[in-house]
């Protein structure tokens, strides 16, 4: 149980593309999902907090208008990289979990813009 | 500041031992709390959670909390070189949001 999907797994793409990532809980509802970035060596760093149906609450020096958050669903997140620059490059995972039970990571996303 | 710390590593172990994890954290009102092992280019994965004082056990794996010392540890009993990972302590803050530690990195050699 607890199956958190995520896709694409690997994204290479040109400067100044957008890039949409989505995160679907499979066989659960997820009240809440979030998003987080690691880069190299470094722990996870939240971005942003996603509740179905409400507008995501973006953890401070993350740009709302760069990081575009969709929760249209209980099983469905997406984060969407607008105008993606070099510095964008990262780990980007979500997370999912509904009521009081622990987050369960999707696979992550390798983002590499050129 | 909400912080949770763990010492980076590595801390290398030889196989079969008993490999000791520790992690504090500062919000005294945190309520639960969760160790996740990270292989390296992968996702973190759930290994535990424990709630309340005292250990856990499952498995080879027993998570420790002390509440009053605001102290949490994972032991992995008969470490494999599969559990060479970074282990990341996380825990939970207001509104269900995970902080996490900086992760110690495993080292289980054969």
């Amino acid at each position: 149980g607890a199956v958190v999907s995520q896709h694409p797994s690997r994204v290479i793409c040109k400067s100044g593309t957008s890039v949409k990532i989505e995160c679907r809980s499979l066989d659960f509802q997820a009240t809440t999902m979030f998003w987080y970035r690691q880069f190299p060596k470094q722990s996870l760093m939240l971005m942003a907090t996603s509740n179905e149906g409400s507008k995501a609450t973006y953890e401070q020096g993350v740009e709302k208008d760069k990081f575009l958050i969709n929760h249209a669903s209980l099983t469905l997140s997406t984060l969407t990289v607008t105008s993606a620059h070099p510095e964008d490059s990262s780990f980007y995972i979500c997370s999912a979990m509904t009521g009081d039970q622990p987050q369960h990571f999707g696979d992550g996303t390798r983002l590499s813009i050129l | 500041q909400k912080e949770v710390e763990q010492n980076s590593g590595p801390l290398s172990v030889p196989e079969g031992a008993i490999a000791s994890l520790n992690c504090t954290y500062s919000d005294r009102g945190s309520q639960s709390f969760f160790w996740y092992r990270q292989y390296s280019g992968k996702s973190p994965e759930l290994i535990m959670s424990i709630y309340s004082n005292g250990d856990k056990e499952d498995g080879r794996f027993t998570a420790q909390l002390n509440k009053a010392s605001q102290y949490v540890s994972l032991l992995i009993r008969d470490s494999q070189p599969s559990d060479s990972a970074t282990y990341l302590c996380a825990v939970n803050s207001a509104g269900n949001m995970l902080t996490f530690g900086g992760g110690t990195r495993l080292m289980v050699k054969p």
